[in-house]
């Protein structure tokens, strides 16, 4: 089956340390891999995304690259601010496929002065 | 960027009576329209996927009985949760795309729904 494995938070950092959260996926076939992040009382927005392997997803600072031999797609940044702290949602979708899109558990950062 | 809307933001009723969620895309014809339920500190799970002008298809263990939903406009989805209970409380979120596959699918700021 399809699932997306995300590393448990919650993730509490210093403003400016190296961030770093893992996913890891399963998947029948050859998906696109995102990054979603979620406000406090907010919907999810698009972070970044990743197509096929080896692609490399940026925006805002943050980076992930499309790794197919580990079945991997961490998330990292590195120097985070207080305005990063968020929830961090992996998430894989293929597209010729109506794009239902299977998320991970979340990952809760919290990033202080 | 593409904006999807929820109404309402947050709603509270008793248990036994239903409530109307509405998701709109503001910009964009959304031919298809995806529901999900987020539970404390747990992940988005897709409950059904609608198609405009289509009955909706739902995900193994979601009743569609409980979980009406409509997609009668391009722009305008609606979830009604019939006989509301208690355990039906949780965080509705509602995402939509366009036409074709390879669209991006854009998501709403969900509905916190509580049934005392």
């Amino acid at each position: 089956g399809n699932s997306v494995t995300q590393m448990e938070g919650p993730v509490t950092l210093s403003e400016e340390a190296f961030l770093t959260i893992n996913c890891t996926y399963t998947a029948t076939g050859y998906p696109s891999l995102f990054w979603y992040v979620q406000y406090p009382g907010e919907g999810l927005q698009l972070l970044l995304k990743a197509t096929k392997a080896d692609d490399k997803g940026s925006n805002k600072g943050f980076e992930a690259t499309y790794r197919k031999e580990t079945t991997s797609f961490h998330l990292e940044k590195g120097s985070v601010q207080v305005s990063d702290s968020a929830v961090y949602f992996c998430a894989l979708s293929f597209s010729n496929t109506g794009n239902q899109f299977y998320f991970g558990t979340g990952t809760s950062l919290t990033v202080i002065p | 960027g593409a904006v999807v809307s929820q109404h309402p933001s947050r709603v509270i009723c008793k248990s036994g009576t239903s409530v109307k969620i509405e998701c709109r895309s503001l910009d964009f014809q959304a031919t298809t329209m995806f529901w999900y339920r987020q539970f404390p500190k747990q992940s988005l799970m897709l409950m059904a996927t609608s198609n405009e002008g289509s009955k909706a298809t739902y995900e193994q263990g979601v009743e569609k009985d409980k979980f009406l939903i409509n997609h009668a406009s391009l722009t305008l989805s609606t979830l009604t949760v019939t006989s509301a209970h208690p355990e039906d409380s949780s965080f509705y979120i509602c995402s939509a795309r366009g036409r074709y596959y390879q669209e991006t699918q854009y998501f709403g700021p969900g509905t916190r729904l509580l049934v005392l």
